[in-house]
């Protein structure tokens, strides 16, 4: 089966950098993704990573080591508004092609203080 | 465009009642799939669908029915309704996608709040 481990809670200073890991264990791997969520709303897609390296979209950037079954997600400038849960996803691999199931983790906190 | 839209916002049921969530999504998209959200736990899947017709099991689908006739709607029944179900659901939806290995984004409604007494 599938089974991804991140750090339940993170906090970080206005402006500073900050990093959320996440480990995962697949029989098949498919890419890693990251969401967002807001505390009371839906989750929004952050970024997704296929290949080894870095993926940098604005303050966001992901970064993907397959062979450490490894991945994080990097906020630079952090923000106020960046106070969020964020999760880590990869596919399921039961059936065949793209079935659109993704198993997430449990999420990870990020609490942006002044 | 609404993309995926849930109905109702706010449920309250008591054990043994049965009752559907409504999701509908206008974007064509292929794959839809319904998450729960408990405390600490993420999103767990309960259901999903590839295309009309076409349904399957997901990590937690016990107690709950699904069907998909149509490409735009894919409703979840709660067959009989149980504490342990007292959770926020969420309906996602994504197209088919040859590239990204299978990983297009989810699409996500904004969630049903369901609270079994």
């Amino acid at each position: 089966g599938q089974s991804l481990e991140q750090p339940s809670e993170v906090t970080a200073v206005e402006g500073a950098i900050v990093q959320i890991n996440c480990t995962y264990q697949t029989s098949g791997f498919y890419g890693l993704s990251w969401y967002q969520q807001h505390d009371g709303g839906a989750p929004t897609f952050l970024s997704y990573n296929g290949l080894d390296g870095l993926e940098e979209t604005g303050r966001f950037s992901s970064f993907l080591s397959r062979s450490d079954s490894y991945g994080y997600l990097l906020l630079q400038e952090l923000q106020m508004k960046d106070s969020a849960s964020y999760f880590c996803a990869v596919r399921d691999r039961k059936g065949s092609g793209n079935t659109g199931k993704l198993i997430f983790g449990q999420g990870t906190t990020l609490q942006v203080k002044p | 465009n609404a993309g995926v839209t849930q109905t109702p916002k706010f449920q309250v049921l008591k054990t043994g009642q049965s009752m559907t969530l409504q999701c509908a999504q206008d974007m064509n998209h292929e794959y839809m799939s319904w998450y729960r959200q408990d405390p600490g736990m993420g999103l767990r899947l309960i259901h999903y669908s590839v295309g009309a017709g076409i349904t399957d099991q997901g990590e937690v689908p016990n107690g709950y029915n699904v069907s998909r006739s149509t490409t735009e709607d894919f409703p979840l029944r709660l067959l009989s309704a149980a504490p342990s179900q007292t959770s926020v659901y969420f309906c996602a939806s994504s197209y088919r996608g040859a590239a990204r290995g299978g990983l297009t984004p989810l699409h996500f409604g904004n969630g049903t709040r369901l609270t079994v007494t």
